[in-house]
């Protein structure tokens, strides 16, 4: 049982270039999301999405384009990278019906230059 | 809006020297209370979630207790294995699904 798998681990960027952050659950979950992680800040919402085909914007959205195509998948884009979203980022998933708690993935370490 | 705030940001305790986290928090209605604890270069691993004042869980050495405002984090005995960064979430009853507003975390540092 993988649960939640991120890739890649470490990215590096030259500012304005685009790319996309995957991740993948298998646990047959509802609800998935970005979240971004800054050194004093804490984890801060990106998108989250509650099932196939629906998405919404969390905390920090902007820079920020996520889709939901299939029950598994839900990844990340980056349209023109900045040196302001250098960050860790971790992908979760969760039951989307009671206070079942998130699983998260092991981050991908992306800095842009 | 939802706000979470932890205290100590970091902690040093000599192995079996207990002590507890703090995590304070506002918000419109508490629909769970979430630990989680994350070692360095990992993602968050849960740890509890309490849903009403008053609950406690334990695991191993670590307590979580809840009041209405805040939630404590109690660590008895800890060993060196317990150093880690120790983050707590809400998720409000209005926060539509499942997000959750973190603390910025304690760092635990144990020594032998």
């Amino acid at each position: 049982n993988a649960g939640v798998t991120q890739t890649p681990k470490f990215q590096v960027l030259k500012t304005g270039q685009s790319m996309t952050l995957q991740c993948a659950q298998d646990m047959n979950h509802e609800y998935m999301s970005w979240y971004r992680q800054d050194p004093g800040m804490g984890l801060r919402l990106i998108h989250y999405s509650v099932g196939a085909g629906i998405t919404d914007q969390g905390e920090v959205p902007n820079g920020y384009n996520v889709s939901r195509s299939t029950t598994e998948d839900f990844p990340l884009r980056l349209l023109s990278a900045a040196p302001s979203q250098t960050s860790v980022y971790f992908c979760a998933s969760g039951q989307r019906v009671g206070n079942t708690e998130a699983f998260f993935g092991q981050g991908t370490r992306l800095t842009v230059v | 809006e939802d706000q979470v705030t932890q205290s100590p940001e970091a902690l040093r305790l000599q192995e079996g020297e207990s002590s507890s986290l703090n995590c304070s928090y506002t918000v419109s209605g508490l629909r769970g209370l979430f630990w989680y604890r994350q070692d360095p270069g990992k993602g968050p691993e849960f740890l509890f979630t309490l849903y009403s004042a008053g609950e406690e869980k334990e695991k191993e050495r670590l307590k979580a207790t809840l009041t209405k405002k805040e939630s404590f984090l109690h660590i008895t005995a800890p060993k060196p294995e317990d150093s880690a960064t120790y983050l707590c979430a809400v998720q409000a009853v209005n926060s539509g699904y499942s997000t959750l507003t973190f603390g910025k975390g304690t760092m635990l540092l144990v020594s032998p």
